[in-house]
């Protein structure tokens, strides 16, 4: 079975301030791991994965085997951030796993 | 237009009565899925497909059917909808290279409502 968890529903920072948004998973085998964003009115739309270790938007993520962890962070938060923002993860069996998913509020 | 859209856009139906949530892709994406949005729950998979004519149980698939005879559609269908099926549906696509799967693209989404 695969899991993802997102311990933090709601989140709110300062413009300028760091942020980081945690994700957890709980899958045997090696996973592949996404973050995805929900802006306002917007379809949901993929922010980064971990194959491509790239820096999006200013966000990172790295994924951590050892702590099972995939936390997304940025290190100077922007008013434009505020959105819902999930982790994913995608096992063998290819099926997509979502976390319950932060909503991000970055305040002026 | 390329993309996926799913339809209707929004649907109110009566307690047991049938609802087929309509979705299409024009990418020719192997893998299709089906989440429902709840507060608190985020995205919980229902069922997805991985290609056509094969489907699976994902998190929450009771009361809901799926079929996928074209691989560009993959509707889905509340037997006997109850208000615990109230909700925001969203359908979505992505394709598996052989190594790994390309990002999954989403639909705008359906917000049924059962009264």
């Amino acid at each position: 079975a695969q899991r993802v968890t997102q311990p933090e529903k709601l989140l709110s920072v300062f413009k300028g301030a760091p942020v980081e948004l945690k994700c957890n998973y709980s899958y045997s085998g090696s996973p592949e791991l996404f973050w995805y964003v929900q802006y306002s009115r917007q379809r949901l739309q993929l922010l980064l994965r971990h194959i491509s270790r790239e820096s999006i938007k200013g966000f990172t993520a790295d994924l951590n085997k050892g702590e099972t962890s995939f936390h997304l962070k940025k290190p100077f938060a922007q008013e434009e951030d505020s959105a819902m923002y999930y982790c994913a993860l995608s096992g063998s069996a290819r099926q997509l796993t979502f976390g319950s998913g932060t909503q991000l509020t970055v305040l002026p | 237009d390329a993309g996926i859209t799913q339809s209707p856009r929004y649907k109110i139906t009566e307690t047991g009565r049938q609802v087929t949530l309509m979705c299409h892709q024009t990418w020719s994406h192997s893998y299709m899925f089906w989440y429902r949005q709840d507060l608190g729950h985020g995205l919980r998979l229902i069922y997805y497909s991985a290609a056509a004519d094969i489907t699976d149980k994902g998190e929450v698939p009771d009361g809901y059917v799926v079929s996928r005879s074209k691989t560009e559609n993959f509707p889905l269908t509340l037997e006997s909808a109850t208000r615990s099926q109230t909700s925001v549906y969203f359908c979505a696509s992505s394709h598996y290279t052989g190594t790994q799967n390309t990002e999954a693209f989403f639909g705008q989404g359906t917000r049924l409502t059962v009264v």
